[in-house]
């Protein structure tokens, strides 16, 4: 059965430095979504991505945050300057109509 | 405003028991979905029901949908060790497109 991956599985940055999550959504699928999971808390919705252009975005989601589909097939949330409040799994999901497909996530710590 | 309020928060419940999680929301919907997350990992659909249906099922799943009292509930009948994770309700807004808003979950726990 097809499946997002994501990688890494797990991210360790120190303060102020840049990451990049990396994520392949499943291959005929047209929607893309970021959310994210801190420990304990809810799943929050950061970011969805439609014909090569954000189409919806959370508060969460500044100008810190940036999403980009570089070749077709990649899906990456970008995050320019992290904080130790960034520290979460981030999870990609992907869907061809409402259910989501969701990758098993990257553990970003923010030291 | 919160969105798709799950209770309880946590289950504990002996292997065949039925397990009943309820969710709540504030505004209207186009369809509301249920998921399940295993510790650690992402979360994986079980079921969708749309704001017109009242009742789905699917395997041990049975879902239903009150949009007058605009609360859902899941149930698993005859649960099993393998049944212990976490269960989100999510919802698709009206006014948006298709973004989901997840609640913060019940965790069940199903005791062998």
């Amino acid at each position: 059965e097809p499946e997002v991956t994501q990688t890494p599985s797990h991210q360790v940055t120190q303060m102020g430095q840049e990451v990049i999550l990396r994520c392949v959504p499943i291959s005929n699928h047209l929607y893309f979504y970021w959310y994210r999971q801190i420990l304990g808390q809810k799943v929050e919705f950061l970011v969805s991505f439609y014909n090569n252009e954000i189409s919806e975005k959370s508060e969460i989601f500044d100008d810190q945050f940036s999403v980009e589909r570089p070749d077709g097939s990649n899906f990456t949330l970008k995050i320019r300057s992290t904080k130790l409040e960034d520290s979460a799994m981030y999870f990609c999901a992907s869907s061809l109509n409402e259910k989501l497909f969701f990758g098993s996530g990257t553990q970003l710590s923010v030291l | 405003s919160q969105q798709g309020e799950e209770d309880p928060q946590a289950l504990s419940i002996q292997e065949g028991e039925n397990a009943t999680m309820n969710c709540s929301y504030k505004t209207s919907i186009n369809n509301l979905q249920w998921y399940r997350q295993n510790s650690g990992r992402g979360l994986v659909h079980l079921i969708l029901i749309r704001s017109n249906e009242r009742e789905k099922h699917s395997g041990r799943l049975r879902v239903t949908l009150d949009t007058s009292k605009k609360s859902s509930s899941l149930l698993i009948t005859a649960s099993r060790a393998a049944d212990t994770a976490s269960y989100f309700c999510a919802t698709d807004l009206e006014e948006y497109g298709n973004k989901l808003v997840f609640g913060a979950g019940t965790i069940l726990r199903v005791k062998s």
